[in-house]
């Protein structure tokens, strides 16, 4: 299986900053990388396919970056709204596997 | 708009079976890949496999022994079926659309989770 490790596992910023989150696989896996953020209580939000493609109605405050085994979401212009886990998902090969999550809270 | 709702007990017995329903509408239950995943207390998220009209059924390695997904078409509903249930299969339970792009499998649409919890 490919591990997926993100880090850091948790971060707090203030509304307007510009926050990073790594994903690395354990192996290349080009460029099938997801982001997803959840939120409790609610419905899991998909954000981001191929790395760098945005799903229809997300901000554009939301960007991903890279290829092969290190990949980014960043956040410019934080949020009240975007306090949120953040997950990346590999779809290189079966079993998908997901990083273990990026607690993002607003100071 | 896409809407999922999953449905189901709350609390199983160990060794039973756990059954579980995501009531699907918008979308047609013939297409796509009906995807669960499930998030244990305090864990990440663990993919449980998917289901494709076509036969394409996908399962983690880890429960394939265990594991069914299904559709009923004449309900529009996806359901998972994990057989011989302990403690390390309560999880919050997450049914999702996944969908294949370019070669680049996502699950764009999730309902909200149901919790289940494996106990006696």
């Amino acid at each position: 299986d490919i591990r997926m490790t993100q880090f850091p596992s948790s971060l707090s910023a203030s509304v307007g900053d510009r926050v990073t989150i790594t994903c690395r696989a354990s192996q290349s896996i080009s460029g099938y990388l997801n982001w997803y953020q959840l939120k409790p209580g609610k419905a899991p939000k998909f954000l981001i396919y191929s790395a760098s493609t945005l799903q229809s109605g997300v901000p554009l405050r939301f960007s991903g970056s890279g290829s092969g085994a290190d990949f980014t979401l960043t956040i410019s212009n934080l949020q009240p709204e975007d306090s949120a886990t953040y997950y990346c998902q590999q779809s290189y090969s079966t079993p998908l596997t997901f990083g273990g999550g990026t607690k993002v809270e607003i100071e | 708009q896409v809407r999922l709702q999953e449905s189901g007990p709350r609390l199983v017995k160990p060794s039973e079976t756990l059954f579980l329903t995501c009531s699907v509408s918008g979308a047609s239950i013939y297409k796509d890949y009906w995807t669960w995943i499930r998030q244990p207390p305090g864990k990440g998220l663990e993919w449980i496999g998917y289901f494709h009209y076509n036969g394409n059924t996908n399962y983690n390695p880890s429960l394939t022994s265990r594991v069914t997904i299904s559709v009923d078409r004449s309900k529009n509903e996806v359901s998972l079926r994990i057989f011989s249930v302990t403690a390390a299969d309560t999880a919050v339970y997450y049914c999702a659309r996944g969908a294949y792009d370019s070669g680049s499998y996502y699950a764009d649409f999730w309902g909200q989770g149901t919790q289940v919890t494996v106990s006696s």
